[in-house]
């Protein structure tokens, strides 16, 4: 079953706009991950958070995670038409022996206008 | 560093036929591997996971099943597919401290 789920589904902002996507889980987790996925196209590994920190920041992208609400967000700053695509949260619990296991949301559709 | 590559690309195959996905890593050694698929327009379903040769878990009962022959080879296998296993499928790399890496994916339409 699906662990973590984004908010909100679809966003659609104007280029230069800040876009703010929401991810909440439901397990204990070791570290949650954002990815980007263009339409049909494979994942690209945006940033990873481990459950001991509370912020990060890459470039034009800040996540922050909750461990005691199990949420996280995904901030880009300055949006720019070319971040139009699907972000998808995912966490790693630990799975059967030492597996880390990848659990995706639902993920965010976000379309950034000229 | 690491790279991971899947094939075949697209696939398109009737319904009933057999199906194998392969996919291959580089730059690492006893990696997790995992298989997920993902339906059209929606988000990612962890099919298989596997710790090492052999070593196979699976996350949802379906008409699929997975194979480990080699340390940085994993499999995706069906012997009669259905119309429902049309989809993006992805293998990924992983281990406890290191970011996941994607392969390219298979699309695979099921007629």
């Amino acid at each position: 079953s699906q662990q973590g789920e984004e908010d909100p589904q679809a966003l659609s902002i104007q280029e230069g706009e800040n876009a703010t996507m929401n991810c909440s889980y439901k397990t204990s987790i070791n570290n949650l991950q954002w990815y980007r996925q263009n339409s049909g196209r494979g994942l690209v590994h945006l940033i990873l958070i481990r459950s001991n920190e509370r912020e990060k920041h890459s470039g034009r992208l800040r996540v922050t995670l909750d461990t005691s609400k199990k949420s996280s967000s995904l901030l880009i700053t300055a949006s720019r038409a070319a971040d139009t695509a699907s972000y998808f949260c995912a966490t790693d619990a630990i799975g059967a022996g030492t597996a880390s296991k990848l659990t995706f949301g639902t993920g965010t559709r976000l379309q950034v206008t000229l | 560093s690491q790279t991971i590559h899947q094939w075949p690309a697209t696939l398109v195959q009737p319904v009933g036929s057999p199906l194998s996905l392969e996919c291959t890593v580089e730059g690492t050694s006893n990696p997790n591997l995992y298989w997920y698929r993902q339906a059209a327009g929606r988000g990612l379903q962890l099919l298989f996971y596997s710790v090492g040769i052999g070593q196979i878990s699976s996350e949802v009962p379906q008409n699929l099943s997975a194979s480990r022959p080699q340390d940085r080879q994993f499999i995706l296998s069906s012997k009669k597919l259905l119309l429902s296993d049309s989809g993006f499928y992805l293998c990924a790399w992983s281990d406890y401290r290191a970011p996941s890496l994607f392969g390219p994916g298979t699309r695979l339409t099921v007629l």
